[in-house]
């Protein structure tokens, strides 16, 4: 079963415009929630992190939106530029057990 | 900076065949990981040891064995490749389980005939 659902699958946004990437968890005991991104022939590496108690985090052009009622979470990148084209995975993890649970991926492409 | 080194990048196997793929980190840390991606499925976990002489299975263990030879080398051994282990295999380290920054290898593209 997939713990860590990811939406889209695919985006392609122009270049300035915003590209947005959601993400929803059934497990209530996931307590940090990292984003990362892969370049083609690369390892991921780690974008942003948020933990549940706070509802954002933005760190530069990079922003994720925390919603723990609705157990879902967002990457916004604004003012997307065509080197921002990439794959992006949501993942969350319990403390204790040390385990990333990964989405699906999304393939943004930026168009210049 | 090395970071996570993975050898081999490629590597090409007949059904039944055995390999290792050997993963060493140089950043001190005390856990390390070894993930499986294939298309859209993102990375799914298949062993981790969160610390020296310790490991654990993740969500996709079968087929695998996994041996923690010090702090720095983490290997994943497949007994008898299957087609189904077509995949591109990351290793990844992390300071403290679960909550700090992963840092992962460039990957072993795997094709099993």
């Amino acid at each position: 079963q997939q713990q860590v659902k990811q939406s889209p699958q695919s985006l392609i946004v122009q270049k300035g415009g915003i590209s947005i990437i959601n993400c929803a968890y059934e497990n209530t005991a996931f307590d940090y929630f990292p984003w990362y991104q892969q370049f083609p022939g690369k390892g991921p590496a780690l974008l942003i992190a948020i933990r549940p108690d706070v509802s954002e985090k933005k760190e530069g052009r990079f922003t994720i939106s925390f919603n723990k009622s609705a157990k879902q979470f967002s990457l916004h990148i604004m003012d997307s530029q065509p080197g921002d084209s990439a794959t992006y995975f949501c993942a969350a993890s319990i403390y204790s057990s040390g385990q990333l649970t990964f989405g699906s991926g999304t393939q943004l492409t930026v168009l210049p | 900076n090395a970071g996570v080194t993975q050898t081999p990048k490629f590597q090409v196997l007949k059904t039944g065949q055995s390999m290792t793929l050997q993963c060493a980190q140089d950043m001190n840390h005390n856990s390390m990981y070894w993930y499986r991606q294939d298309p859209g499925m993102g990375l799914r976990l298949i062993y981790y040891s969160a610390s020296e002489g310790t490991t654990d299975k993740g969500e996709v263990p079968n087929g695998y064995n996994v041996s923690r030879l010090n702090k720095r080398e983490f290997s994943l051994r497949l007994e008898s490749a299957a087609p189904s282990q077509t995949s591109v295999y990351f290793c990844a380290s992390s300071e403290v389980r679960g909550n700090t920054e992963a840092f992962f290898g460039q990957g072993t593209r795997l094709t099993v005939v």
